[in-house]
């Protein structure tokens, strides 16, 4: 069974470009996850989707991030304009079921440099 | 839960010697707890957790983790680590009531094994 995938791996734009990062899930999970850490510090939560719906996007720092979940299968995060401080590694995670604890598998994570 | 903190950034120690690796959180409400570990260039992985029951859980690759309610504490140990071991640990703790089941996460420790 496949992992989550993220795409790309690295990213290196300039400040003020856009760019958009994809997550694919682990096969039937519905849940979808999006977290970042930034320079060394802890990781941060983005937000959650249950299938197409966000859930939570509580951690989402400002509007020049959008998420989308289309079908409820993969997800993208665009961030546009991209700032300095969006540099950083983001990273999907998915887990299946309903309102019960399911373990959260991660993906390799997608390392955005912005200059 | 409010915060994860991981006492040590980096923790150098000789090959087969034991580590224990330190976590803290603040909360006000039950919590499930969590070890990840991150490979040089590779994703997060579960190490082990804790949602209830016995308070000494198992896990992978020969570690363990006690959880102290209350010390508030969920500290990594193994009794003689590998220089397999080398990698990022991280220390996350999720609300049990919080069926979103978001993570916040501590700082990470790098575990630097001596030959």
């Amino acid at each position: 069974e496949a992992g989550v995938t993220q795409f790309p791996s690295h990213s290196v734009i300039e400040k003020g470009q856009t760019v958009t990062l994809r997550c694919d899930p682990i096969s039937g999970h519905d849940n979808l996850y999006w977290y970042r850490r930034v320079m060394g510090k802890e990781i941060k939560f983005l937000l959650h989707f249950v299938k197409e719906s966000k859930q939570d996007e509580s951690g989402m720092p400002n509007n020049r991030f959008l998420a989308e979940r289309t079908g409820g299968t993969y997800s993208t995060l665009k961030v546009q304009p991209a700032e300095l401080e969006d540099s950083g590694v983001y990273f999907c995670a998915s887990s299946q079921g309903d309102s019960s604890y399911y373990e959260q598998y991660f993906g390799p994570g997608t390392r955005l440099t912005v200059t | 839960a409010q915060s994860v903190t991981q006492l040590d950034s980096q923790v150098p120690v000789f090959e087969e010697a034991p580590v224990e690796l330190r976590c803290n959180y603040s909360s006000s409400v039950s919590v499930y707890l969590f070890w990840y570990v991150q490979y040089p260039n590779q994703g997060l992985q579960l190490l082990l957790k804790y949602l209830s029951g016995s308070t000494l859980v198992k896990g992978i690759n020969g570690f363990e983790a006690e959880f102290n309610k209350s010390q508030t504490s969920f500290h990594l140990r193994k009794p003689s680590v590998h220089i397999s071991d080398t990698a990022e640990y991280f220390c996350a703790v999720s609300e049990s009531m919080d069926s979103n089941y978001q993570l916040i996460w501590g700082a990470g420790t790098k575990l630097i094994i001596k030959p």
